[in-house]
């Protein structure tokens, strides 16, 4: 069974402040993506990233996998009220579970103004 | 383009009752996978469905079934329905094979009284 340990669970920072959010398991995943979540509604894709050692960035945010496609990160820049939300980090093994997303638990941001 | 349509929003059930819950894949998605949300276990895999086929199964009892239709369209089924099943169902629809990245609808909010 895979599992993904997302860390830390939660997150209560100040505006215009950095944070790192960490997603890691003993498992190889064939990709990884990022999810932000507001209450009540549907996870909504932030970025995938597939290959090992590969860099993303979408404006403010980093998202890093690591060498051994093992885990992950995402880095917030000068974070804004508007970051707030749950974030989840969601690993795919690939072959025939491609379907199958085993998910983090998730880290509850709070940014205040 | 739209994007994936869940049915209904809300629905609040006794014990004992069973429950259909409807996902519409974006139009070309043929890949419907379905997860379960909750605050202390997270979002779990149910399963996949794929040309019309049951591709991948999470750890669920019997009682949570599903199908696809030849349109793609997906239900979820649960029966005798038990007050832990109180939770976000979530559907995600896929292209097709392969690492390809996976959009959520807006869930279906189940509580059971």
């Amino acid at each position: 069974t895979q599992l993904l340990e997302q860390s830390p669970q939660f997150l209560s920072i100040q505006e215009g402040e950095n944070l790192t959010v960490y997603c890691n398991s003993s498992s190889v995943f064939s990709s990884l993506q990022w999810y932000r979540q507001e209450p009540g509604e549907g996870p909504v894709l932030l970025v995938t990233v597939v290959t090992g050692g590969e860099v993303k960035k979408l404006k403010r945010l980093t998202f890093q996998f690591g060498d051994a496609r093992k885990d992950s990160s995402l880095h917030i820049t000068a974070a804004q009220p508007g970051d707030t939300g749950l974030y989840l980090c969601a690993g795919n093994a690939g072959g025939t579970s491609y379907g199958k997303l085993t998910f983090g638990q998730g880290t509850i941001l709070t940014v205040h103004p | 383009k739209a994007g994936v349509t869940q049915t209904p929003r809300y629905l609040i059930k006794t014990r004992g009752q069973q429950v259909t819950l409807s996902c519409s894949p974006i139009s070309g998605h043929r890949s419907v996978s379905w997860y379960q949300q909750t605050p202390g276990q997270g979002l779990q895999f149910l399963f996949e469905y794929f040309s019309e086929t049951q591709r991948n199964k999470g750890n669920f009892p019997g009682r949570f079934s599903g199908r696809q239709f030849s349109n793609s369209r997906s239900e979820m089924n649960v029966s005798t329905l038990e007050l832990g099943d109180s939770a976000l169902y979530l559907c995600a629809s896929r292209r097709t094979g392969g690492n390809t990245e996976a959009f959520f609808g807006q869930g279906t909010r189940l509580t059971v009284v």
